[in-house]
């Protein structure tokens, strides 16, 4: 089976650093995708890590390690925009079949 | 480009009708996936094709839902006879190709709801 976990809501204030964790379970591992869904919207891609280490996209950054079977999305300097929820996915072969996590609802306040 | 498009994006209907779900890919895109969304059991992958072959239907919850690719600019999500737990948001997603890296594009969805 395959599985990824992550926190149902955090909440952070505007301007801030917020980390987003996932956990994995899979038979196989072909990297780690995360999402963006905004209330009432469809999701968006915003990042993808295949090997360890930080992917950085502005003020997103994607982190892995699959020895620890582990990823998380940091969000910087947070702007109110940035209130949605957040997916990790994964896959267990080299294909386009992606697993979604339950998803984060991040809150941003003023 | 216009991007997955969708259509109907509501759909209200009753129990027991046919209901079906249109989609056209981004043009190029050789992978196209449908999803359904609910608040139970979040966003999940019911079939996708590639080169417009139904790669993997495990997703599929029943013999009442059905999916086609007739060819690369269109695929349908037939839903007979729908039921109330069918109420979900069933999204279409198209890729490039059929790799674990590449980017799904969503479409706006469509709200279904079963009474």
């Amino acid at each position: 089976g395959q599985s990824l976990e992550q926190p149902s809501e955090v909440t952070a204030v505007e301007g801030a650093i917020v980390q987003i964790n996932c956990t994995y379970q899979t038979s196989g591992f072909y990297g780690l995708s995360w999402y963006q869904q905004h209330d009432g919207g469809a999701p968006t891609f915003l990042s993808y890590n295949a090997l360890d280490g930080l992917e950085e996209t502005g003020r997103f950054s994607s982190f892995l390690s699959r020895s620890d079977s582990y990823g998380y999305l940091l969000l910087q300097e947070l702007q109110m925009k940035d209130s949605a929820s957040y997916f990790c996915a994964g896959g267990s072969s080299n294909t386009g079949k992606l697993i979604f996590g339950q998803g984060t609802t991040l809150q941003v306040k003023p | 480009d216009a991007g997955v498009i969708q259509s109907p994006r509501h759909e209200v209907t009753e129990m027991g009708q046919e209901v079906t779900l249109r989609c056209k890919p981004i043009s190029g895109h050789n992978s196209l996936f449908w999803y359904r969304q609910t608040m139970m059991r979040g966003l999940e992958l019911l079939i996708y094709f590639n080169n417009n072959v139904p790669i993997d239907d495990s997703g599929m919850p029943e013999d009442r839902f059905s999916a086609k690719m007739p060819n690369a600019s269109f695929s349908t999500l037939k839903i007979q006879p729908s039921e109330p737990r069918d109420s979900a948001v069933y999204f279409c997603a198209s890729s490039l190709q059929d790799t674990a890296q590449e980017t799904q594009y969503f479409g706006p969805g469509t709200r279904l709801l079963v009474l």
